[in-house]
């Protein structure tokens, strides 16, 4: 079964910044398959990105995803305020530990 | 538009059972499978399985095997999740979610609001 790793586990920037937030998997997984999700609290994950690179409906260009067989990467090219939250990777049926994007 | 509305809030005692539903609404509920998510209090998302609204077959995951049961009622467009012999950690918020797959990607693009179980003596 695939484990996904999400790194960092915390990551506190400063609004405006560039967030780089990793997921990496035990083996090598279809690009097809894999997303990521933005979860605050109290509400229900948001799609964010799939397909790897995809940007779901709605979402600002401001997010963006790359990556490849085992690396994937989500990029924040510049903060908002909106945007402080939890980050999930996802490939099917497992999904990665998370990783919280705080407030410097 | 598409619409998921997931039933209220539970307290169950350990032992028990639940039963949460899932209505969907703003597109053809048997061409899309719904799979359930849940999450612990301040943990991540923990994937339970899926069901094929159409056919009603499922795919449960390992952990959940014996103790849950996903169905649907088409008439009303409604998916449902019971879990049995509920213990404490089954705590958790409960999600549907719908899959998408298309030629870019699958992934869940809609979610419901999600249900608080809680399971307390």
């Amino acid at each position: 079964e695939i484990v996904l790793t999400q790194s960092p586990g915390t990551l506190s920037l400063s609004p405006g910044e560039r967030a780089t937030l990793s997921c990496r998997a035990s083996q090598s997984v279809s690009s097809s398959y894999l997303a990521w999700y933005q979860q605050k609290p109290g509400q229900a994950p948001r799609l964010l990105i799939y397909g790897a690179s995809s940007r779901a409906t709605g979402i600002p260009d401001r997010f963006s995803g790359s990556g490849s067989g085992t690396d994937f990467t989500l990029t924040i090219s510049r903060l908002e305020p909106e945007d402080f939250a939890v980050y999930y990777c996802q490939h099917l049926r497992t999904f990665g530990p998370g990783t919280k994007v705080d407030i410097k | 538009q598409v619409q998921l509305v997931q039933s209220g809030a539970e307290v169950k005692k350990p032992g028990a059972s639940v039963k949460v539903s899932c209505k969907a609404s703003g597109y053809t509920f048997t061409g899309y499978y719904m799979h359930w998510v849940r999450q612990a209090p301040g943990q991540g998302l923990e994937w339970m399985g899926w069901i094929n609204p159409n056919s009603g077959g499922t795919n449960y995951a390992q952990k959940f095997q014996g103790r849950v049961t996903m169905t649907r009622d088409t008439s009303i467009s409604t998916a449902y999740m019971e879990l049995s012999r509920l213990r404490s950690d089954d705590t958790a918020v409960y999600y549907c979610a719908r899959e998408d797959s298309t030629s870019r990607g699958w992934y869940l693009a809609y979610w419901g609001q999600g249900t608080l179980v809680t399971v307390s003596s």
